[in-house]
């Protein structure tokens, strides 16, 4: 069974910069997983705000990149704002079904 | 402006089954690959199953394969879920959302619908 793995938790202070990573079980995360991240905030359903590893959509405020980081994937917060403190998941592909990671809580603080 | 509107939900008894519907507005429907999402209470997302934009090619996570059944009725532009042999760890708030066009070679669930309860409980 395949496993997504995320930090549970961060904390970063307003204005800081933050990595969150997405590793799997199955070894390294490559191109080929087209990684996804999302939003959640409470009572909300998930926002896309990364696609494909790296591509934005309109939406995705510029502050938010994906990158493949150490053979995980990885979304950086630049210039983080208290807005941001929400749950992160990403979402990898394996040939036909996909995988959440378990989310990661970030704390604005 | 893409809209997604689950509805089908409520509560129902352990092996008891529910059917789910997806109403899509906003795009055409038929172009693209749908997905269902759940998430139990406090919990995160789990991915549940997808199908092609022409309902042809179905995809299942190993926990619901064998028990819940996608699809899709292009003509009235909807998503369905039927969820049979229902148990209690299947209780979770489903979500559908629009996966990759049929033509564009993303991988991509870009929106949301709000999601639909299903509570199982005796």
């Amino acid at each position: 069974q395949t496993v997504v793995t995320q930090e549970p938790s961060v904390t970063v202070s307003p204005g800081g910069t933050v990595t969150l990573t997405c590793a799997s079980t199955t070894g390294t995360v490559t191109s080929g997983h087209y990684p996804n991240w999302f939003q959640q905030k409470p009572g909300q359903p998930p926002t896309s705000l990364i696609y494909s590893t790296k591509n934005k959509h309109s939406w995705t405020p510029a502050r938010f990149s994906g990158s493949l980081l150490g053979g995980k994937a990885a979304l950086t917060l630049s210039g983080v704002q208290p807005e941001d403190e929400a749950d992160y998941y990403c979402l990898l592909f394996y040939g036909g079904n996909w995988v959440f990671g378990g989310g990661t809580k970030l704390t604005v603080l | 402006e893409v809209q997604l509107v689950e509805s089908g939900g409520g509560l129902v008894q352990p092996g008891g089954s529910l059917r789910l519907s997806c109403a899509a507005s906003g795009f055409t429907f038929s172009g693209y690959w749908t997905h269902w999402v759940r998430q139990a209470p406090g919990k995160g997302l789990v991915w549940v199953s997808r199908i092609d934009n022409s309902g042809r090619t179905t995809n299942y996570a190993d926990s619901v394969k064998g028990r819940f059944t996608i699809s899709r009725d292009n003509a009235k532009n909807t998503l369905y879920l039927q969820l049979n042999s229902l148990r209690d760890d299947d209780t979770a708030v489903y979500y559908c959302a629009r996966g990759a066009g049929a033509t564009s070679g993303s991988h991509i669930l870009d929106y949301w619908g709000q999601g639909v309860l299903v509570t199982v409980s005796s």
